[in-house]
């Protein structure tokens, strides 16, 4: 079955602390997403990558960083200089480097304690 | 600046009944509209799109509609059902956009 996997779906960090959120996808899709999800915020861009070794700053890209190695993957790191990490975070993928439509994972809840 | 908007945070509607969520939007390159569904603790999955060169698209028991004119987009679902319970999410892409924006989202009650 074709998807896009999200690990951990449920992570605790202690402020301070850096984490990374992994993202697989084996759609063979060139273009993978971040978004954040806030309540009454909807989704929120943070990066996107269109193809391997190449990614761009989405709408709030402030204190996240990402890779691009390989085409099936593209994790999130959450560094400790993003103020408000607490959040859904949702990886996304899309055939067209001119997204139609996207094809989300299940997503990872983050709480900073 | 939000340049799609959903208006409604939340809507409630009896089993059987129409639902009908809107969106509007303020950029008029956006030539292509999607309507998202997504429960709680998941992710968003595709429900419907329209592209601009039409004024509705039917899927079952969901249709969207555009008007261009007013940039207003409205998602209709008929009959709705206790599982069409979720947030509803609209999103538009320009031509060679890179990237969709999406609104706010409106969460809809089906009562049984």
């Amino acid at each position: 079955d074709g998807g896009i996997t999200q690990s951990p779906k449920y992570l605790f960090r202690k402020e301070g602390q850096n984490v990374t959120l992994s993202c697989e996808q084996n759609l063979n899709h060139d273009a993978m997403y971040w978004y954040r999800q806030d309540p009454g915020q909807g989704l929120r861009l943070i990066y996107y990558s269109q193809i391997v070794n190449d990614f761009q700053k989405g709408d709030i890209a402030e204190g996240y960083s990402v890779s691009r190695e390989k085409k099936e993957s593209f994790p999130l790191t959450v560094t400790s200089a993003q103020k408000n990490p607490t959040a859904f975070y949702l990886c996304a993928s899309s055939n067209s480097p001119y997204p139609g439509e996207l094809f989300f994972g299940e997503g990872s809840r983050l709480t900073v304690l | 600046d939000q340049q799609v908007k959903q208006n409604s945070p939340s809507l409630s509607v009896q089993e059987g009944r129409i639902s009908i969520l809107n969106c509007d939007y303020t950029n008029s390159m956006f030539d292509y509209f999607l309507w998202y569904k997504k429960y709680p603790a998941e992710g968003p999955t595709f429900l419907i799109s329209i592209s601009s060169i039409k004024d509705k698209n039917e899927d079952g028991r969901f249709t969207v509609f555009l008007n261009k004119s007013a940039k207003h987009l409205s998602l209709h679902i008929v009959p709705s059902q206790p599982g069409d319970s979720a947030v509803y999410f609209c999103a538009a892409n320009t031509p060679y956009g890179n990237k969709l924006v999406f609104g706010a989202g409106t969460i809809l009650r089906v009562k049984s």
